[in-house]
């Protein structure tokens, strides 16, 4: 089964600074893809980014990019420019390419908390 | 883009009664639907995946008789908590795998169940 492990339970940052938050994650295959989730006070589930496994380029979204290890099985989160909206819980999470049953199941992290500080 | 539907967005009622989520997926066919619980400040823990058509995949340590799910259609998934108790209290979000688009996941915003 994999896991996923976010070690900082809490983080916070300046207005307008850059924050990076870890994620590591264990699996035994070679082929699935890591997102990162925001979920703000309302609770909605807001996809910030996405990886393929299979892509040694590490995926951009305007101030949001992601730096993949995949040897390391590490996957952070880097906030440029960080805004008081970027206030949140960040999930990191793996899904699997293999089919069956319960294709497309997400495993999540323990969540980071960021504070954004004006 | 994609949207998924979750009704009720809040639900408070006594303990023993029976309640029931639903999760609609407005403009595509979802042939997998997916159940998490939340507690305050924690992860979500996958309870269930519900296949359309077939019975539901329980995540070990999750009752499937106190979580009863149905996929009865392309488009909705329900999750009744049966005979809820003050426990049960906890947010329950739903999401749904399009096969055709780009995303995972959507997500439905979620119910905040309130036993007494």
């Amino acid at each position: 089964a994999q896991t996923v492990t976010q070690s900082q339970p809490e983080m916070s940052v300046q207005e307008a600074e850059t924050v990076t938050l870890s994620c590591t994650y264990d699996t035994s295959e070679s082929d699935y893809y890591l997102f990162w989730y925001k979920q703000p006070p309302s609770r909605q589930m807001i996809l910030v980014i996405r990886q393929e496994a299979y892509k040694q380029q590490n995926a951009t979204e305007n101030r949001f990019s992601v730096n993949f290890q995949k040897a390391a099985k590490s996957f952070s989160l880097k906030i440029s420019d960080s805004q008081l909206g970027d206030a949140a819980m960040y999930f990191c999470a793996y899904r699997s390419r293999v089919g069956g049953t319960s294709y497309g199941k997400l495993t999540f992290g323990q969540g980071t908390i960021l504070t954004v500080h004006p | 883009g994609a949207v998924v539907s979750q009704h009720p967005s809040r639900v408070i009622c006594k303990s023993g009664t029976s309640v029931k989520i639903e999760c609609r997926s407005l403009d595509f066919q979802a042939t997998t639907m997916f159940w998490y619980r939340q507690f305050p400040k924690q992860s979500l823990m996958l309870m269930a995946t519900s296949n359309e058509g077939s019975k539901a995949t329980y995540e070990q340590g999750v009752e499937k008789d106190k979580f009863l799910i149905n996929h009865a259609s392309l488009t909705l998934s329900t999750l009744t908590v049966t005979s809820a108790h003050p426990e049960d209290s906890s947010f329950y979000i739903c999401s749904a795998r399009d096969p055709e688009g780009d995303q995972p996941q959507h997500f439905g915003d979620g119910t905040r169940l309130s036993i007494l």
